[in-house]
C-alpha cells in the first residue's frame, strides 16, 4: 500500500448521520493534514495534526492521529448535504521541504 | 482572509506547445508548491520551492518543467513541450512557514490543463 490511504473509498450516509474516514500511512510523518474536495474544484484545508498531537477538533471536525497505527480518522458528525465530497489525507514528512503526500481520498455521499 | 490564485482557470493547448501556469501565492508566505491531479486520480507533489530555489522534485519534475518567482508575489509553472499525458489539474500551494501553525498548506483553485 502507499503513503496516505483512505479507507472507505466511498461512503453513503443520510443527512444527520455521523461519517468516519480512515488514513493510514507508511512512514514516520511531521504532520497529517485533511483536505476537502468538491467535484472538479481546488482543496480546501481543513484540519492539520501534528505528529505529537493526538486529536483535534474543528466545529463538526475531529481528528484524530495513532502514530503507534500510523493512522489517522476524520469524523464529521451530524452531516450535511453539503459535506458531500471527496476528502484526503496528506502527510508531511520531516524535510524541509514540507511537501505533502496526498492519498486517493473518500468520496463521502451525504443524502438529504 | 487570503487566498492563493491561479489562472487561467481553464486552457486547452495543443501537443508541444508550450504553457505556464500562473499562481499568486498568499502574501508573506515562505514555501511554495505545485501539484497536479489527473482526473480521477490523486493529487501528486510536482516540486517545492523556497528561498528562490527548488528544495524538492518529484520523477514527474523533468527537464521539460520549470518554476519560477519572477517578482514578489507569482509564482509559475511552465511546461516547455506539452504531451497528452500532461493534461490534468494543476494545483498551487503556499506555506506560511516552516513549523507549527506554520505548516499548513493552502491551495489554489487549481488551472484545469487540456492538451490536445
Amino acid at each position: 500500500s502507499q503513503q496516505g490511504e483512505e479507507d472507505p473509498q466511498a461512503l453513503s450516509i443520510q443527512e444527520g448521520e455521523n461519517a468516519t474516514m480512515n488514513c493510514s500511512y507508511k512512514t514516520s510523518i511531521n504532520n497529517l493534514q485533511w483536505y476537502r474536495q468538491n467535484s472538479g474544484r481546488g482543496l480546501v484545508h481543513l484540519i492539520l495534526i501534528r505528529s505529537n498531537e493526538r486529536e483535534k477538533h474543528s466545529g463538526r471536525l475531529r481528528v484524530t492521529l495513532d502514530t503507534s497505527k500510523k493512522s489517522s480518522s476524520l469524523l464529521i458528525t451530524a452531516s450535511r448535504a453539503a459535506d458531500t465530497a471527496s476528502y484526503f489525507c496528506a502527510t508531511a514528512v520531516n524535510t524541509n521541504a514540507g511537501k505533502s503526500t496526498f492519498g486517493d481520498g473518500t468520496t463521502l455521499t451525504v443524502k438529504p | 482572509e487570503p487566498e492563493v490564485t491561479q489562472t487561467p482557470s481553464h486552457q486547452v493547448t495543443q501537443m508541444g506547445q508550450e504553457v505556464i501556469l500562473r499562481c499568486v501565492p498568499i502574501s508573506n508566505h515562505l514555501y511554495f508548491y505545485w501539484y497536479r491531479q489527473i482526473l480521477g486520480q490523486k493529487v501528486e507533489f510536482l516540486v517545492s520551492f523556497y528561498n528562490n530555489e527548488i528544495s524538492e522534485k518529484s520523477e514527474i519534475f523533468d527537464d521539460q518543467f520549470s518554476v519560477e518567482r519572477p517578482d514578489g508575489s507569482n509564482f509559475t509553472l511552465k511546461i516547455r513541450s506539452t504531451k497528452l499525458e500532461d493534461s490534468a489539474m494543476y494545483f498551487c500551494a503556499s506555506r506560511p512557514g516552516p513549523s507549527g501553525r506554520q505548516e499548513t498548506q493552502y491551495f489554489g483553485p487549481g488551472t484545469r490543463l487540456l492538451v490536445l
